[in-house]
């Protein structure tokens, strides 16, 4: 599985852009791309998924470059509930058998007022 | 609509009893996974498992630990002979497909804590 590398922390402020970018230098053809956000005590919770170029949906957008050996996730206009922690994972895609996701040490983030 | 349910949410057990923890999937879900997050780590894969069937369970421990998913009912992940290292959170997350590219939904987590 290609390994991943995230920044360990970072703070914002409420109302700003946050942008988290993850290193996989050695994704694989068919892999894709998942972030995961984890609050405290909880769960990790689905945020977005893509294999290249732009994702969007209601919460955040992923940017893939060409090469794919990085990826950015992009939250905008952040609140005090975004403070968390966020994984990114690479994994391989359909069909081709079933791969452990591996979690890093994730991103935490700190949205202050 | 219920997620994923596990309980309990938190397990108190003294050192050499045994804990057992379950996990509903989603509705619909027939593919279950167990993680464990460990104080300030990300989660580690333990298990992942079908209907009746163990998949992979490459990140389970050798002893003491076992998990099944029978074809009614919950998934049990038992812990025999606990330790004090087996203190953790214990994630379950379920999938209606069984490629890692399919989305993993996860329960809120058992948090077990051995004396």
């Amino acid at each position: 599985l290609a390994k991943t590398t995230q920044p360990i922390s970072m703070d914002s402020y409420e109302g700003q852009e946050v942008n988290i970018t993850c290193s996989h230098n050695n994704i694989a053809t068919n892999d894709y791309i998942t972030w995961y956000q984890q609050f405290p005590s909880q769960g990790p919770r689905f945020i977005i998924q893509g294999y290249k170029t732009k994702v969007t949906n209601e919460v955040a957008s992923l940017f893939i470059p060409a090469d794919r050996k990085s990826s950015t996730l992009s939250l905008p206009r952040v609140s005090l509930s975004d403070t968390a922690v966020y994984y990114c994972l690479v994994g391989p895609g359909r069909n081709t058998g079933f791969q452990k996701l591996v979690f890093g040490t994730g991103t935490r983030l700190l949205v202050s007022p | 609509n219920a997620g994923v349910m596990q309980n309990p949410r938190h397990l108190v057990r003294r050192r050499g009893q045994e804990a057992r923890l379950r996990c509903s999937p989603m509705k619909g879900h027939s593919h279950v996974y167990w993680y464990r997050q460990l104080p300030e780590e990300g989660l580690k894969f333990m298990v992942y498992l079908q209907k009746e069937n163990i998949i992979d369970e490459s990140g389970m421990p050798k002893e003491r630990f076992s998990a099944e998913f029978p074809k009614e009912g919950p998934s049990i992940l038992r812990i025999q002979q606990v330790v004090r290292g087996d203190s953790a959170a214990y994630f379950c997350a379920s999938s209606g497909q069984g490629g890692s590219q399919e989305t993993q939904y996860f329960g809120p987590g058992t948090r077990l804590l051995v004396l």
